[in-house]
């Protein structure tokens, strides 16, 4: 079985400071892993995904993601935020089969841009 | 209309009611995702169609129950709910059989059960 931690539920932060939120994950089979975010009353965004390949992932909005395969772990990380990066996020891994892609959710992480 | 669109965005609805949500996504995908969003818990995911059969149901309640009449079309058939099935119901389409795939969202129905 496969689950998702996410280690702090909020995370305030100034504007323009770096920002680094954490995901650990367990899974048993092959890893693909993702970074949603969720503006409020939308649905969810995909920000950057690690299949495989490079340990570092870049995605949309300046964000970046480094699988730690050792560590189980796969940190969101920003060097400068701005005030519209204020929304949830949440990790996700994959486990896909044929039959789709099915996504196990951590509990998500409040990121509060502070001016 | 491009992406995944959902209908209603806001549903309030009776105990006693019959209600359904709709998905619709126009991005030739082969399957599709119900998952609920309560407060203070993590996604969950619900059912799961591929090629219009449900090849995943998470020990759903039956007052819940989805129908997929095509590829491009979801619904979640809603009766008798309690209070604690108050959530916001996202829905998602990802393509089935390529793994390098992420699963793309619509904006969800917020729904309220009085």
């Amino acid at each position: 079985a496969q689950s998702v931690t996410q280690l702090d539920s909020q995370v305030p932060v100034f504007e323009e400071a770096p920002v680094e939120l954490r995901c650990n994950y367990s899974s048993s089979v092959s890893v693909y892993l993702f970074w949603y975010v969720q503006y409020p009353n939308q649905g969810l965004q995909l920000l950057l995904k690690y299949l495989s390949g490079s340990t570092l992932v870049k995605g949309i909005n300046g964000f970046e993601a480094e699988f730690n395969k050792s560590q189980t772990s796969f940190h969101l990380r920003k060097p400068s935020v701005h005030i519209s990066d204020t929304a949830e996020y949440f990790c996700a891994v994959s486990d896909w089969n044929n039959a789709g892609n099915m996504l196990t959710f951590g509990g998500g992480t409040r990121l509060m841009v502070k001016p | 209309e491009t992406g995944v669109t959902q209908t209603p965005r806001h549903l309030v609805m009776g105990m006693t009611n019959k209600k359904s949500l709709k998905c619709e996504q126009h991005l030739g995908h082969n399957a599709m995702y119900w998952y609920k969003q309560s407060a203070k818990k993590p996604l969950e995911l619900m059912f799961v169609y591929s090629l219009e059969e449900r090849v995943e149901n998470n020990s759903v309640p039956s007052r819940f129950s989805p129908e997929c009449p095509n590829s491009s079309h979801l619904f979640l058939h809603l009766h008798t709910l309690q209070p604690e099935d108050s959530a916001l119901y996202l829905c998602a389409s990802s393509q089935g059989d390529s793994y390098n795939t992420e699963a793309f969202f619509g904006q969800g129905t917020r729904l309220t059960v009085v």
